[in-house]
């Protein structure tokens, strides 16, 4: 079992719309988890942390399920300019300073 | 903002060269790390580095591969034999101490490494 999975994609979307992505971990220890967005040979860059109790974030809203072990985000209001692909990251460790794990990305276009 | 900076952003290589990434890491930061991303692949962790040594490495990270920071602001990664599947986008990243992973990370913009 891959320890990050996220929907296949490619989303695409008219702007407006409300759009969600789902993500699986493998590894029940998992401590921090983050949203991040891609753009297209760009490098990641952290969008989100993501909690328990759940946190919003303008038009993002990311939640977490540690008896599952889900992750979701969901942007409402869908730009133009959120078009890339989001990564669901996972930090299996409790200890800052510790290597990520990436899921692959799941892309999103946001169409005129 | 800080940020970390890379070059060169695009190197090609014939393979079975070596080849050497920079990196300057954000000025405050004591961790380093190498990521890598093949074309349409998922970031991979290769390395961390942490008071100049080798905190932690990936499986990807074999004898081929070197860190180094040879002065107060460089932090290289050589690449000893280039083979056509090193092809891939390489990250540097650092992040501050103590911190949780992810809230203080950055990442470069990149070296596109492409081995022909």
């Amino acid at each position: 079992r891959k320890e990050v999975e996220q929907d296949p994609g490619p989303f695409n979307v008219p702007e407006g719309a409300t759009v969600a992505f789902n993500c699986t971990y493998s590894n029940s220890a998992s401590q921090s988890f983050f949203w991040y967005r891609q753009d297209c040979r760009k490098e990641p860059k952290l969008l989100m942390s993501v909690y328990s109790s759940g946190n919003e974030d303008g038009r993002f809203t990311a939640q977490l399920n540690r008896a599952s072990q889900y992750i979701s985000l969901l942007i409402r209001d869908s730009k133009l300019s959120d078009s890339a692909t989001y990564l669901c990251v996972v930090n299996i460790r409790p200890s800052g300073n510790t290597p990520l794990v990436f899921g692959k990305g799941t892309r999103l276009s946001v169409i005129a | 903002e800080p940020e970390v900076t890379q070059t060169p952003s695009h190197q090609v290589t014939q393979m079975g060269q070596e080849v050497i990434l920079r990196c300057v890491p954000i000025s405050n930061h004591l961790y380093f790390y190498w990521y890598r991303q093949i074309l349409g692949q998922k970031v991979e962790f290769l390395v961390s580095f942490y008071n100049n040594e080798i905190s932690e490495k990936s499986e990807i990270f074999d004898d081929q591969f070197s860190v180094e920071r040879p002065d107060g602001s460089n932090f290289t990664l050589k690449i000893r034999s280039t083979k056509l599947e090193d092809s891939a986008m390489y990250f540097c990243a650092s992040s501050t101490p103590g911190a949780r992973t992810g809230n203080t990370i950055y990442f470069g913009e990149g070296s596109w490494l492409t081995v022909v």
